[in-house]
């Protein structure tokens, strides 16, 4: 079946630091891959989204492009800010309807 | 717009109750999804339905069960609760084409925590 996998974390990070969230996935097809968020106290939301490889997902300085001769999707920001501190979840979607398959989630907290 | 809404947003059960949480998906959206968060099993799907029909299923036992109605509201039941069903139970809609094709981006709500005891 699908499956994802997604470094552990915590990530911890000084503000302005590169971040890179590593995810891999197994899927038969081709999947659409997503990035979701949840930040503290709120509830999981779309962060950017990639549908057919080589395509590039990005939305508030994060960026992921979809790799499908190393299936990929690693999640790369240049400069964090504390209020990027959160969980990051990487997840694909096969034909099989909205079903969401999720990573196991990476927390981050950036450090001012 | 208001957002994905879920009632209750707390509650505590005992072993053996049943416990019924409640939906309602953004207005138009006619995908709703259930979700379960645990911090040992991750996020794992429950059910999908798109216009009260159920689309998909995940690996639950028959103790979970959902329904939609025709507003696309939905409710999802688990009877005979044990332990291992305390989580955060999330519920998302998705603003499904008009055929049902798939757009993958769902709307989360902040979830139904459940505890039991």
């Amino acid at each position: 079946g699908d499956s994802v996998t997604q470094m552990e974390g915590p990530v911890t990070l000084s503000e302005e630091a590169f971040l890179t969230i590593n995810c891999t996935y197994t899927a038969t097809g081709y999947p659409s891959l997503f990035w979701y968020v949840q930040y503290p106290g709120e509830g999981l939301q779309l962060l950017l989204k990639a549908t057919k490889a080589d395509d590039k997902g990005s939305n508030k300085g994060f960026e992921a492009t979809y790799r499908k001769e190393t299936t990929s999707f690693h999640l790369e920001k240049g400069s964090v800010q504390v209020s990027d501190s959160a969980v990051y979840f990487c997840a694909l979607t096969g034909a099989a309807g909205n079903k969401l398959t999720f990573g196991g989630g990476t927390r981050v907290l950036v450090k001012p | 717009k208001a957002g994905v809404t879920q009632t209750p947003r707390y509650l505590i059960k005992t072993r053996g109750q049943q416990v019924t949480l409640s939906c309602s998906p953004i207005s138009g959206h006619r995908s709703v999804s259930w979700y379960q968060q645990t911090p040992g099993q991750g996020l794992q799907f429950l059910f999908e339905y798109f216009s009260e029909t159920q689309r998909n299923k995940g690996n639950f036992p028959g103790r979970f069960s959902g329904r939609q109605f025709s507003n696309s509201r939905s409710e999802m039941n688990v009877s005979t609760l044990e332990l291992g069903d305390s989580a955060l139970y999330l519920c998302a809609s998705s603003p499904s084409l008009t055929s049902g094709a798939n757009t993958g981006e769902l709307f989360f709500g902040e979830g139904s925590r459940l505890t039991v005891l």
